[in-house]
């Protein structure tokens, strides 16, 4: 199975200031159809996941355009330019490139 | 709006069995392959099972192959994981997944399941 290693695993933030998760995976995560299935995922405190960017770097219906993603093959990194109380929560990459889908260990993002 | 509610989380003894259930709403279910995926507690995310439109393919982790049944029922709009022989390292929160391609897009609320003594 793909590992997903994310750093850090927690991040303490300034309201209004910029944040940035990195993801790295154990192999390479092009599918053989070109793509790259690396999604991350929001978790706010009680609240089920949610996805906010899939392939890489598309946000996912209703996501605010301060979230930004980036990277190729097996680095990642998801971006917050100014973050908001909302923010608060766990972010999570993922693949589903190959399966099984494998998890990042989660990043806790607190003011 | 689409929706996902799972259902039959519960308490129970080591060896024992739980039927979870995920009520579908708001979309084609017969479009899209499901998955659960399971949050451990206080810990993070883990894939358990995964059912393709029809129930031909069906995939498991290796903790739950043997143990658990994936199925559906695209009539009622139902996805199914029928968990048996359950173990003290199965409790967790159980999500239902809608799949499009390459991304979890939805998920449900999350049903509680606790193993025991």
């Amino acid at each position: 199975d793909i590992v997903m290693t994310q750093t850090p695993l927690s991040s303490p933030v300034t309201l209004g200031q910029p944040a940035s998760i990195s993801c790295r995976s154990s192999q390479s995560l092009v599918h053989i159809d070109g793509n790259i299935y690396l999604n991350w995922l929001q978790q706010r405190p009680g609240q089920p996941p949610r996805l906010l960017l899939y392939k890489v770097s598309n946000r996912f219906s209703g996501v605010p355009d301060r979230f930004s993603g980036s990277g190729t093959g097996t680095d990642f990194t998801l971006k917050i330019s100014r973050v908001e109380r909302e923010d608060v929560g766990v972010y999570y990459c993922m693949q589903a490139t190959q399966s099984p889908w494998t998890f990042g260990q989660g990043t806790k993002v607190e003011i | 709006e689409v929706q996902l509610v799972e259902s039959g989380g519960g308490l129970v003894q080591p060896g024992g069995s739980l039927r979870l259930s995920c009520a579908a709403s708001g979309f084609l279910f017969n479009d899209y392959w499901m998955h659960w995926v399971r949050q451990d507690p206080g810990k993070g995310l883990v894939w358990v099972s995964l059912i393709d439109i029809d129930g031909s393919t069906k995939m498991y982790a290796d903790s739950v192959k043997g143990r658990f049944t994936i199925s559906r029922d695209n009539a009622k709009n139902t996805l199914y994981l029928q968990m048996n022989s359950l173990r003290v390292d199965d409790t967790g929160i159980y999500y239902c997944v809608r799949a499009s391609t390459g991304r979890p897009d939805y998920w449900g609320q999350g049903t509680l399941v606790t193993v025991s003594s």
